[in-house]
């Protein structure tokens, strides 16, 4: 079965301005789970959705923000980027969010300039 | 505050040996506990896991070890081969509140043939 897909791969954007990352979970999946990877900071958790609802934060600012639709699929904003948050996000997906096996996609790569 | 630590960078090992990867933790409130492998441009992937009931899991070549009293695990890999070169990630949860995966640092295996 297809695993957890996120587009786009790459982005370059610029500081100030807003960005949407897509990921789509394994089917049947319905926890999708947000993480950012940087150099100096390793794995950090954004948050978690389940059926449509944000189950749990991390701790980062306002400007980063998620939704999950009715077909488990999810989507997180960044607004007024900074250069701080050039980083790998990966989107993680599970049947419920109680495995903790959760299934990666490849990440979106995204650069602030 | 680093809750979950991996010590140790890089790993080089020979082929055909053993590789011993350490993570220590200090929330003692974590009771599940996972490892994953990464390779570049991919998303992690889930190796193994183990339950603060065990002490013990085994998958193959693949051993995670804990010790609740000292907060430490550790994930031998025997025999090494050269294609498990990639960085080695632990995990630990909190299952009774957040759905949230903490993070090491990660530890860059190489396995030398």
């Amino acid at each position: 079965k297809a695993g957890v897909t996120q587009t786009p791969r790459y982005l370059i954007k610029t500081r100030g301005q807003q960005v949407t990352l897509s990921c789509s979970p394994i089917s049947g999946h319905r926890s999708v789970s947000w993480y950012q990877q940087t150099p100096g900071q390793g794995l950090q958790f954004l948050f978690e959705y389940f059926s449509e609802t944000q189950r749990n934060k991390g701790n980062f600012p306002g400007r980063f923000s998620g939704r999950q639709f009715s077909n488990s699929r999810s989507e997180m904003n960044v607004s007024t980027l900074e250069l701080g948050d050039s980083a790998l996000y990966l989107c993680a997906s599970s049947p419920d969010g109680v495995n903790y096996g959760y299934t990666f996609g490849s990440g979106t790569r995204l650069t602030v300039v | 505050d680093q809750q979950v630590k991996q010590n140790s960078p890089s790993l080089s090992v020979q082929e055909g040996r053993i590789s011993i990867l350490n993570c220590d933790y200090t929330n003692s409130m974590f009771d599940y506990f996972l490892w994953y492998k990464k390779y570049p441009a991919e998303g992690p992937t889930f190796l193994i896991s183990i339950s603060s009931i065990k002490d013990k899991n085994e998958d193959g070549r693949f051993t995670v070890f804990l010790n609740k009293s000292a907060k430490h695990l550790s994930l031998h890999i025997v025999p090494s081969q050269p294609g498990d070169s990639a960085v080695y990630f632990c995990a630990a949860v909190n299952s009774g509140s957040a759905r949230q995966l903490t993070f090491g640092s990660g530890t860059q295996l190489t396995v030398l043939p």
